[in-house]
C-alpha cells in the first residue's frame, strides 16, 4: 500500500516569493511516480507536474518544479515567483495499480499581496 | 472535446433517498474512477473501472455501487443516502498509456445529505 503525507495544512507566501510545499511518500514499488494537482476555490482539479522515479532530472513546468529526493522519499513542489492566482489547495498524489491515485490531505496555499 | 463531464453539479438528498451520479468522458480512455473529497481528508477512491466491463472497490466503497455502462460512461449510485455521504464527488479518467498516466478530473458533484 502507498501512503502520501503532506504535513503543512496551510502555508502563506508573499507575492513574487518562492514557496516549497512538502510531500513525503511511502511505497514498496521499485518504479513509481508522483503527481501534484492544484485545486482553486472553484473546485476543479488541475494537473501541475509529474515525475517518475527513474527520471534523472527534477521535473519543471514553467514556475513549478519538483524537488525529488528519493533517499528521503520526498517530492516537494516548488513554486517560484508566487502570484495571487496561485492561492489554492495543492495535492500530492501517487499512482498505484491500475493507475489509481492515492492522495495526500493537501496544503492550502495563500499568496499575500 | 468536453473532457470529463459530471451531472448533477449540486444535489441535496434526505437520508434514505437514492440517487445516481453520472460521469462521461470523450477521450476514449480505458480507466475511470470515482473519488470523494472531504475536508481535511484529501481525495479517496471509492470505486474504479480499469476497462469496460470491469469494476473494483477502492478505499471507501461502502454504501456505493457503480456501473460501467460503456467505455464512455461510469455511474455511481447511492442506494440509501446517509449524512456521512455528504461530500464532493469527483469522476476521473485515464488512458493508462505512455510514461505519464495523468488522470483527468470532472468538475465535481457537491452532495449534501440531510
Amino acid at each position: 500500500a502507498q501512503k502520501i503525507t503532506q504535513t503543512q495544512p496551510g502555508m502563506f507566501v508573499q507575492e513574487k516569493e518562492a514557496v516549497t510545499l512538502d510531500c513525503t511518500y511511502d511505497t514498496s514499488d521499485q518504479s513509481y511516480g508522483l503527481f501534484w494537482y492544484k485545486q482553486p476555490s472553484s473546485g476543479e482539479m488541475i494537473f501541475l507536474i509529474y515525475q517518475g522515479s527513474y527520471d534523472e532530472q527534477n521535473a519543471t513546468e514553467g514556475r513549478y518544479s519538483l524537488n525529488f529526493q528519493k533517499a528521503r522519499k520526498s517530492a516537494n513542489l516548488v513554486i517560484s515567483a508566487s502570484q495571487l492566482g496561485d492561492s489554492a489547495m495543492y495535492f500530492c498524489a501517487m499512482p498505484g495499480s491500475n493507475y489509481k491515485l492515492t492522495f495526500g490531505k493537501g496544503t492550502l496555499l495563500t499568496v499575500n499581496p | 472535446n468536453a473532457g470529463v463531464t459530471q451531472t448533477p453539479k449540486f444535489q441535496v438528498l434526505k437520508t434514505g433517498q437514492s440517487m445516481t451520479l453520472q460521469c462521461a468522458q470523450d477521450m476514449n480512455h480505458n480507466s475511470m474512477y470515482w473519488y470523494r473529497q472531504d475536508p481535511g481528508m484529501g481525495l479517496r477512491l471509492i470505486y474504479y473501472s480499469a476497462s469496460e466491463g470491469t469494476t473494483d472497490k477502492g478505499e471507501v466503497p461502502n454504501g456505493y455501487n457503480v456501473s460501467r455502462l460503456n467505455k464512455r460512461e461510469f455511474s455511481l449510485r447511492l442506494e440509501s443516502a446517509a449524512p456521512s455521504q455528504t461530500s464532493v464527488y469527483f469522476c476521473a479518467s485515464s488512458d493508462g498509456t505512455g510514461s505519464i498516466y495523468e488522470q483527468y478530473f470532472g468538475p465535481g458533484t457537491r452532495l449534501t445529505v440531510t
